[in-house]
């Protein structure tokens, strides 16, 4: 029944480890984003897809690398973890511009 | 650049009406939507306007003016359940964009 589902919810790993964090949705949407929350809960956006193709990059290090095997799927790779990444990722979804956005219950990453 | 102002807090009673102002510069405008989100929980949508006006979803409205680049969020009839954080936000008009979000107001409700 979840509509944008991520894995894992909670990910404590030390700095310099490389971890993965996968996105699903099941209602159909062309377009998935990644967003990252801040400690003080500001939400930048990090990557967006358009059926499966890459169509926003903010100014993100190249250690995040976005990846999507097809249309449902957004998977975020993070290598070399430093502790300023620590915060919590959400994935959503859009049908369009005129719609909300459906987001994911988030990963909370803890980098130590 | 691209802002989006909103108050950082707010508080109110149960019963009362609260209205939570944002106000944007962004280099295009395709739109403003409000979500709120709960401790721990993820940003939900609760309303988009395109067009200036109001719009009303049971107990929340939400209002535009594209001339005035401003919109707010009317909350009424407040329960505890609408402590949270609530979102202004906008997608600039330009293809392959996502929206930009404010810095969220914290609203706690009291009994």
């Amino acid at each position: 029944d979840t509509a944008v589902s991520q894995t894992p919810k909670y990910l404590v790993t030390q700095m310099g480890n490389d971890k993965s964090i996968k996105c699903e949705q099941n209602l159909g949407h062309d377009t998935m984003y990644w967003y990252k929350q801040d400690s003080k809960k500001f939400l930048k956006i990090m990557f967006s897809y358009n059926n499966k193709e890459l169509i926003i990059n903010e100014t993100v290090p190249n250690r995040f690398s976005p990846k999507s095997p097809d249309k449902a799927h957004l998977n975020l790779h993070i290598n070399s973890l430093e502790l300023g990444d620590s915060a919590v990722y959400f994935c959503a979804s859009s049908q369009g511009p005129s719609y909300g956005y459906t987001f994911g219950s988030g990963t909370r990453l803890t980098v130590v | 650049g691209q802002s989006l102002e909103q108050p950082s807090e707010v508080t109110a009673v149960e019963g009362a009406i609260v209205q939570i102002n944002c106000t944007y510069q962004t280099s295009g405008f395709y739109g403003l939507s409000w979500y709120q989100q709960h401790d721990g929980g993820a940003p939900t949508f609760l309303s988009y306007n395109g067009l200036d006006g109001l719009e009303e979803t049971g107990r929340f409205s939400s209002f535009l003016s594209r001339s005035d680049s401003y919109g707010y969020l009317l909350l009424q009839e407040l329960q505890m359940k609408d402590s949270a954080s609530y979102f202004c936000a906008v997608r600039p008009n330009q293809a392959g964009t996502a929206l930009i979000f404010g810095k969220g107001t914290t609203l706690s409700v009291s009994s």
